[in-house]
């Protein structure tokens, strides 16, 4: 069974930086990519960007090239994604998402920007 | 960026109504290969979204045959036969065709 397990709230404070992970099991992490995405409360769903599990290439939506990184450790079939510069406009649940297009997803973890 | 509009914004029905919600996108959605990679989920309330359908019309395992989609180019259609308690949610067509991929605002079915 396909299982993506996200880490749990966070709350920062303005300016900070977060790393979030989503932990995998179930298939080959290698041979997947795995997709991040941004759920304001109550509103649309943002996709940030992908990154293929074999190799670690990546692509961006522009609208999140230097707020996001992602990476991937194979050898814990674990995707990352570092949140940077936060603001309250990153308030939100981040969601993981296995290939192809959508088709597995993490918990969601929700992330709180505030002093 | 692929504009995706969603129509209604919202439903509601009787349980064992019918009802399709529209998804149009401001380009065409139809890849290099000859595909389309326009996908339906569903996001139940506070839940993750899970996946019903992907590329236009293919069920994924599990999903009750009264779900069916069509569609071609830029227009698609989600059509919900015999609505069950458990189809209520919002449900959202995605499209990845073109970088960035993007989603439509969703349509929230509730109860009438």
């Amino acid at each position: 069974e396909v299982q993506l397990q996200q880490s749990g709230a966070e709350l920062v404070k303005p300016g900070a930086s977060v790393k979030l992970s989503c932990k995998t099991s179930g298939y080959t992490f290698s041979n997947y990519y795995m997709s991040w995405l941004k759920q304001m409360p109550g509103q649309n769903i943002e996709w940030i960007g992908n990154i293929y599990g074999g190799n670690g290439g990546t692509g961006y939506n522009q609208k999140f090239k230097g707020k996001a990184t992602l990476t991937v450790d194979k050898s814990s079939s674990t995707a990352y994604m570092d949140l940077s510069s936060l603001t309250s406009e990153d308030s939100a649940v981040y969601f993981c998402a296995r290939g192809p297009w959508f088709a597995y997803w993490g918990q969601g973890t929700l992330v709180t920007v505030s002093s | 960026d692929v504009v995706m509009t969603q129509t209604p914004p919202s439903l509601s029905v009787a349980i064992g109504q019918s009802v399709s919600i529209s998804c149009k996108s401001s380009q065409s959605l139809v890849y290099s290969d000859g595909k389309t990679y326009l996908h339906w989920l569903l996001q139940s309330s506070g839940r993750s979204p899970k996946r019903l359908i992907y590329q236009v019309s293919n069920l994924d395992s599990g999903v009750p045959d009264r779900f069916s989609g069509t569609g071609s180019q830029k227009d698609f259609t989600l059509k919900i036969s015999r609505v069950e308690a458990k189809d209520l949610g919002v449900y959202y067509c995605a499209q990845t065709t073109h970088f960035p991929y993007t989603f439509g605002a969703g349509t929230k079915l509730e109860l009438k």
